[in-house]
C-alpha cells in the first residue's frame, strides 16, 4: 500500500461547479498537508497547505484535513477552465524536507 | 525575484551514458531537493542537500548522486543510465529544512534510448 493514495482522474466538471479533490494516507506522523497545481510541461506550484487537522481557505479553494481518518481533500469554488491542472497532494513531517506526493487527479474544466 | 531554474530543459541520451543536471535555487534558499517523476511512479523524492550535505535519500539505486555547492546550487548525476530513467527530474527550494514551502523549478525532461 501506498504511503498516500489519491484518485488519478481524469475529472471533468462543467466551468462554476464546485469541484472535490480528495487523498488519503497511512503515516499519522505526517503533519503538514501541501497542494499543488501542476500545468502541462511545468514544475508543481504550491497551491497552499494547512497544519494538523482542520480548514483552511484562500480564496476560491479550501483545504481540510482529518487527522482522525487520514483524509486530506481540496475543494475549488466556481471553477474556471484556468484550474484545469493535475492536483497534488503532497503531506510532510515536521523537520523533514522530503514531500510524500500522491499520484496526482488531472482535472479539467469545461467552458 | 527569480524562481528555482534547471539546466538543461530537455536531454536525449542512450542507455549506459551518464547524465548531469543541474539546479539554481531561489536567491537566499539553502536547502535543494530532487524529485523524479513518471506517469507510472508519480512524483518520488531522491534526495535534499541543506549545507552541502546530503540530509535525505529516497529508495534509489546508488546510480542516482547529487551534491550541492557553498552557492546553495545543486547538481545531479545519474550513471549508467537505463531506459526506465526516462523521466522528468525536478529540484525544489525552500529557506531553510523545517521551511514548510517547497517551490519548484519547471524540470529537466530525460530521455533514455
Amino acid at each position: 500500500q501506498k504511503e498516500v493514495e489519491q484518485d488519478p482522474g481524469p475529472l471533468s466538471v462543467p466551468e462554476g461547479a464546485i469541484v472535490s479533490l480528495n487523498c488519503t494516507y497511512s503515516n499519522s506522523a505526517f503533519q503538514y498537508f501541501m497542494w499543488y497545481r501542476q500545468y502541462s510541461r511545468k514544475g508543481p506550484d504550491l497551491l497552499m497547505y494547512t497544519y494538523s487537522s482542520g480548514n483552511k481557505e484562500d480564496g476560491r479553494f479550501t483545504a481540510q484535513v482529518d487527522k482522525s481518518s487520514k483524509y486530506i481533500s481540496l475543494f475549488i469554488r466556481d471553477s474556471q477552465p484556468s484550474d484545469s491542472a493535475t492536483y497534488l497532494c503532497a503531506p510532510r513531517n515536521f523537520g523533514n524536507e522530503k514531500l510524500t506526493f500522491g499520484t496526482g487527479t488531472r482535472l479539467t474544466i469545461i467552458p | 525575484k527569480a524562481g528555482v531554474t534547471q539546466t538543461p530543459r530537455y536531454l536525449i541520451k542512450t542507455r549506459g551514458q551518464q547524465v548531469t543536471l543541474s539546479c539554481s535555487p531561489i536567491s537566499g534558499h539553502r536547502s535543494v531537493s530532487w524529485y523524479q517523476q513518471t506517469p507510472g511512479q508519480g512524483l518520488q523524492f531522491l534526495f535534499e542537500y541543506f549545507s552541502e550535505t546530503q540530509r535525505n535519500k529516497g529508495n534509489f539505486p546508488g546510480r542516482f548522486s547529487g551534491r550541492q555547492f557553498s552557492n546553495s546550487r545543486s547538481e545531479m548525476n545519474v550513471s549508467t543510465l537505463e531506459l526506465g530513467d526516462s523521466a522528468l527530474y525536478l529540484c525544489a527550494s525552500s529557506r531553510d529544512r523545517d521551511s514548510y514551502e517547497q517551490y519548484f523549478g519547471p524540470g529537466t525532461r530525460l530521455t533514455v534510448t
